[in-house]
């Protein structure tokens, strides 16, 4: 399958400082990724939808300024999240859509273990 | 919220036995996909099943879908100790284009 590598895979910062993630689709163009947040043994919340060269599109709930989104080309897509706090020490993971050949499957990155102390 | 359910939440069974993880879920949907998550790692595509489609096949995968029920399930024949994971549907709905919404998953442990 297609790969998309996430970096990085664990991040540990102070609280107040800003952490950005990247998401980069390797293998094929992807003009939309997407972004979740996963708590300890839950499922995935879809945080945001990342559309190459446009504004994401936030899923309710989500705050925008907070969580800063940028898909500036068809292969990178960053998460930014800005003054973290200890609750935002989640696993965010970024997926990638291959839209070829009608395939319509999500690609996944590996996923960010975030720690703010 | 959009997010299926799935059931079990845990299942633990012998190497070699089937296993059966079943998703439900609210409205009409495009397709529906299974994942399968290692502990603190992303996830992998299992297999895609459309909303015309009832039964797909992917070497010891079997899943099912019926619409009239909203459901989905999972079946892993012959299971491995290397099965062990969490298993997550994912439904595409009609009307929100490519959205995933993933399903509460089911932890399944493998006993050698």
């Amino acid at each position: 399958g297609a790969v998309v590598s996430q970096h990085p895979s664990w991040v540990i910062c102070k609280s107040g400082t800003s952490v950005k993630i990247e998401c980069r689709s390797l293998d094929f163009q992807a003009t939309t990724m997407f972004w979740y947040r996963q708590f300890p043994k839950q499922s995935l919340m879809l945080m945001a939808t990342s559309n190459e060269g446009s504004k994401a599109t936030y899923e309710q709930g989500v705050e925008k300024d907070k969580f800063l989104i940028n898909h500036a080309s068809l292969t990178l897509s960053t998460l930014t999240v800005t003054s973290a706090h200890p609750e935002d020490s989640s696993f965010y993971i970024c997926s990638a859509l291959d839209k070829s050949i009608a395939k319509n499957i999500q690609y996944f990155g590996a996923g960010t273990r975030l720690s703010v102390l | 919220s959009q997010q299926g359910e799935e059931d079990p939440q845990a299942l633990s069974i012998q190497e070699g036995e089937n296993a059966t993880m079943n998703c439900s879920y609210k409205t009409s949907i495009n397709n529906l996909q299974w994942y399968r998550q290692n502990s603190g790692r992303g996830l992998v595509h299992l297999i895609l099943i459309r909303s015309n489609e009832r039964e797909k096949h992917s070497g010891r995968l079997r899943v099912t879908l019926d619409t009239s029920k909203k459901s989905s399930s999972l079946l892993i024949t012959a299971s491995r100790a290397a099965d062990t994971a969490s298993y997550f549907c994912a439904t595409v709905f009609s009307n929100t284009g490519n959205q995933f919404y993933f399903g509460t998953g089911t932890s399944l442990t493998v006993i050698p």
